[in-house]
């Protein structure tokens, strides 16, 4: 079956500081891959997203390349924000399965100044 | 974007009774609404899918009898979790899918954390 695996929180970082998130899945065909973030208290929020291999999404400064080769979807950011706190869900959704989505563990990151 | 709204935020309960969770979709027409529950520390397990007009489809594990879905409408879907236990606690979050753009997606409610007391 599908599986995502996150890399396990929390993260720690100082503001202007460099983020990675490692996110590898295991998937049959060509799945769509999503980053999606969850702010303390609320639901989830589409971050990003890549459809197909070599696929960068990018969004509010993150971004994550699709790799089929080592099947990962890593979140970057080259400046974290003390906003940028948050949990990081990393999913998939496999072709042709409809929008069910399986989700990794999430990460929390925090951001002190 | 779409918006999609659940109802209560939070709600407690005692133990034995029954709550009922919301999800709308206030600006589009969802043809398909998840549920999705996640205990602390951990990610989202999906529940069920339900398409509007039919019966959900619950996912291994998932005692139907228990968590009642009713997809009545494109814009309402509810969950009900009958005669409730302190197990029962937890996050529970409602997506949904629309037709055409709004399929290559799926919208998130903002939660809704029942204790059960």
């Amino acid at each position: 079956g599908n599986s995502v695996t996150q890399m396990e929180g929390p993260v720690t970082l100082s503001e202007e500081a460099f983020l990675t998130i490692n996110c590898t899945y295991t998937a049959t065909g060509y799945p769509s891959l999503f980053w999606y973030v969850q702010y303390p208290g609320e639901g989830l929020q589409l971050l990003l997203k890549a459809t197909k291999a070599d696929d960068k999404g990018s969004n509010k400064g993150f971004e994550a390349t699709y790799r089929k080769e080592t099947t990962s979807f890593h979140l970057e950011k080259g400046s974290v924000q003390v906003s940028d706190s948050a949990v990081y869900f990393c999913a998939l959704r496999s072709a042709g399965g409809g929008n069910k989505l399986t989700f990794g563990t999430g990460t929390q990151l925090k951001v002190e100044l | 974007g779409a918006v999609v709204s659940q109802h209560p935020s939070w709600v407690i309960c005692k133990s034995g009774t029954s709550v009922k969770i919301e999800c709308r979709s206030l600006d589009f027409q969802a043809t398909t609404m998840f549920w999705y529950r996640q205990f602390p520390k951990q990610s989202l397990m999906l529940m069920a899918t339900s398409n509007e007009g039919s019966k959900a489809t619950y996912e291994q594990g998932v005692e139907k009898d228990k968590f009642l879905i009713n997809h009545a409408s494109l814009t309402l879907s509810t969950l009900t979790v009958t005669s409730a236990h302190p197990e029962d606690s937890s996050f529970y979050i409602c997506s949904a899918t629309g037709q055409g753009a709004l399929n290559t997606e799926a919208f998130f409610g903002q939660g809704t954390r029942l204790t059960v007391v």
